[in-house]
């Protein structure tokens, strides 16, 4: 079994969709777990930053982190074609310089 | 400002060549990473500097060398690369010491070709 699964996708939906993206993990040391956003080419964009278990939100974009259950999701509220992008998931135990153990991230596309 | 910028955004280079690439960030920062990224895979860890001193390398082979002058300033020597080495060169600082823990910041990479 992986540290980190992430369903790669691709994943399609049309403009103002909700969109719900998940990763599941093994490690029960993980506490830090982090969003980013990578469009082609790029590197990849810090979204979100949660410690612990909880949720987080900012603007659009909402993470939960359910620690019993060692399950992460990512809410795209109102998705827009701009949100097109890969989705990588990423976790650490310490944070800092402790080694992110990321997921495969999921390809998003938001039809206009 | 969570900047890193990286130097350059691309480079061709052959396999008898030797050149650097460079990462630079000026968020008082005092951890920096390398990372690799081929195509549709997510980032690779290669090495991890902490207070300037190499504190993590991810069993990188030696064509790959790196190099912290200093806390905002992290390079990676390049000598005798091979075609699959062809990837999406990433360099992340993150805040460290404190008592404070913190994520790591990306540059936009260096998309690097090896024929």
């Amino acid at each position: 079994q992986k540290e980190v699964e992430q369903d790669p996708g691709p994943l399609s939906v049309p403009e103002g969709a909700i969109v719900s993206l998940n990763c599941t993990y093994s490690n029960s040391a993980f506490q830090y777990f982090m969003w980013y956003r990578q469009y082609s080419r790029k590197g990849p964009e810090l979204l979100m930053y949660t410690y612990s278990s909880g949720n987080k939100e900012d603007g659009r974009f909402t993470a939960q982190v359910d620690k019993s259950s060692k399950y992460i999701s990512l809410f795209i509220r109102d998705s827009q074609p701009s949100d097109s992008a890969t989705y990588l998931c990423a976790m650490s135990a310490q944070g800092g310089s402790e080694k992110l153990v990321f997921g495969k991230g999921t390809k998003l596309t938001v039809n206009p | 400002d969570t900047e890193v910028t990286q130097t350059p955004k691309h480079l061709v280079m052959g396999m008898t060549n030797k050149k650097s690439l460079k990462c630079e960030q000026h968020m008082g920062h005092r951890a920096m990473y390398w990372y690799k990224q081929k195509a549709k895979k997510p980032p690779e860890l290669m090495f991890v500097y902490s207070y300037e001193k190499l504190s993590i390398n991810e069993s990188v082979p030696s064509r790959f060398s790196p190099e912290c002058p200093n806390s905002s300033l992290l390079n990676l020597h390049l000598h005798a690369l091979q075609p699959e080495d062809s990837a999406l060169y990433l360099c992340a600082s993150s805040r460290e010491g404190t008592g404070r823990t913190d994520t790591q910041y990306f540059g936009p990479g260096t998309r690097l070709t090896v024929l």
